[in-house]
């Protein structure tokens, strides 16, 4: 099984429609994050979470909702979904970096392909 | 602040020959930096990282990178391309206390002809 996992991993919606993306992982990270691909854009990261009482905008974050379930569950929500969110979005987790002991690499999800129509 | 510019945005090579990917970044902290593969439809991979220790850092798959300060400059090298080696890469910041998030680079399409 992977590390994380992404659920829907195709969806494609209509204008206005409310849309979720869950993530889980098993990585056992307190870290978790949203992010945005688009061609040519590289990754833009939409939400982040460094504990589950911690949630953080990111870049463009405008559109968009997250909640942290739990240490392994972080969802992204578009409340009303419109077509320029078309995108791939991944979620990754990873540790707390060198001052923990940890790498600080993020682990990847194998992303959700979003398309609204 | 932090930023990362990955100069190419395509780089095609020949099967055999050397691979060359170049990242230059900023960081107001000590940066850790790294370097991800994204191979088509799929999630990213860590190729390599530096966090403060050998400025030469080798990665998988005969990947490896040098940090160079004075240039703020951490280019991706490969001695001989393999077809496989064909998908976009992406150099990556963070400071290296930990304590703040990843900026990514807009990535760099490698292009593998036999």
């Amino acid at each position: 099984d992977a590390d994380v996992t992404q659920t829907p991993r195709n969806r494609i919606t209509k204008t206005g429609k409310r849309i979720m993306l869950e993530c889980s992982q098993t990585k056992g990270h307190d870290r978790m994050y949203w992010y945005r691909q688009d061609p040519g854009l590289g990754l833009q990261l939409i939400y982040y979470s460094f504990d589950v009482k911690d949630i953080n905008k990111g870049e463009i974050s405008d559109g968009y909702s997250v909640s942290r379930q739990a240490q392994a569950k972080f969802s992204l929500s578009l409340e009303s979904a419109i077509p320029n969110q078309t995108a791939l979005y991944f979620c990754a987790t990873s540790d707390s970096g060198e001052p923990t002991g940890g790498t600080g690499e993020l682990f990847f999800g194998e992303g959700s392909r979003l398309t609204v129509l | 602040a932090q930023s990362v510019t990955q100069l190419d945005s395509h780089v095609s090579v020949s099967e055999g020959t050397p691979v060359l990917l170049r990242c230059n970044y900023s960081s107001s902290y000590s940066p850790s930096l790294f370097w991800y593969v994204q191979h088509p439809n799929k999630g990213l991979q860590l190729l390599l990282k530096y966090t403060s220790a050998a400025t030469l850092v080798k990665g998988i798959n005969g990947f490896e990178a040098e940090f160079k300060k004075s240039e703020t400059s951490f280019h991706l090298t490969k001695p001989s391309a393999h077809m496989s080696d064909a998908a976009e890469y992406f150099c990556v910041v963070t400071p290296f206390s930990g304590y703040s998030t990843l900026t990514f680079g807009k990535g760099t399409m490698l292009l593998v002809s036999p």
